[in-house]
């Protein structure tokens, strides 16, 4: 149980493109849903906590125009990052936390993006 | 925000030692999970720990909540124990889950 998935795995896009990655929980339902980036060898930086049905919550320093997310179900948040640049090449991690009494939190695999 | 310290940050180990990786957080934190990133980035969950000591297999884990650290053990390590272990935590208003600096541990043969 408690598995996420995340699509696509890697992505490569010419630079001024919008990129959409999809976070899903597939056996549990998620009222929270969290995003990361990461960058090599550093740990995990959170971007933004987004709840269903509401608008999410942007980390200091981290753009809402540039990466938009939302969160329409209680299965699945996106995040797209728009008219992407080289430099927002990273690997980027969604994770959820049950909508029920567990609070642990589960995380997909990731997806590359790198932007040319 | 809160700040969260693991050591050592780098480890290498003979396969079958013993380890033990330490996180010190510099605030209370709520839901502290241990998590293992294999190299292809997947970040697999090993303990959750808010208090207390688990054991899984060849894994342990203890927090001291009080004391706002906590130890993950590694016993008879083998090559697949290798990448890099997070320990993470809630704010207390639960909002927001800090990751700890990590520790990479490579077990070589």
């Amino acid at each position: 149980g408690a598995v996420v998935s995340q699509h696509p795995s890697w992505v490569i896009c010419k630079s001024g493109t919008s990129v959409k990655i999809e976070c899903r929980s597939l056996d549990f339902q998620a009222t929270t849903m969290f995003w990361y980036r990461q960058f090599p060898k550093q740990s995990l930086m959170l971007m933004a906590t987004s709840n269903e049905g509401s608008k999410a919550t942007y980390e200091q320093g981290v753009e809402k125009d540039k990466f938009l997310i939302n969160h329409a179900s209680l299965t699945l948040s996106t995040l797209t990052v728009t008219s992407a640049h080289p430099e927002d090449s990273s690997f980027y991690i969604c994770s959820a936390r049950d909508a029920g009494l567990s609070v642990t939190q589960y995380f997909g695999p990731g997806t590359r993006l790198l932007v040319l | 925000g809160i700040q969260v310290e693991q050591s050592p940050p780098d480890l290498i180990l003979q396969e079958g030692a013993n380890s033990t990786l330490r996180c010190n957080f510099s605030d209370s934190v709520n839901n502290l999970q241990w998590f293992h990133q294999n190299p292809w980035g997947q970040l697999i969950n090993l303990f959750y720990i808010p208090s207390g000591t688990k054991q899984n297999g060849r894994l342990s884990a203890t927090t001291v909540a009080t004391e706002r650290y906590s130890l993950l053990y590694i016993s008879s390590s083998q090559t697949t124990d290798s990448g890099v272990y997070f320990c993470a935590g809630d704010s207390n208003t639960g909002n927001q889950f800090y990751f700890g600096t990590g520790t990479s541990l490579t077990v070589i043969p």
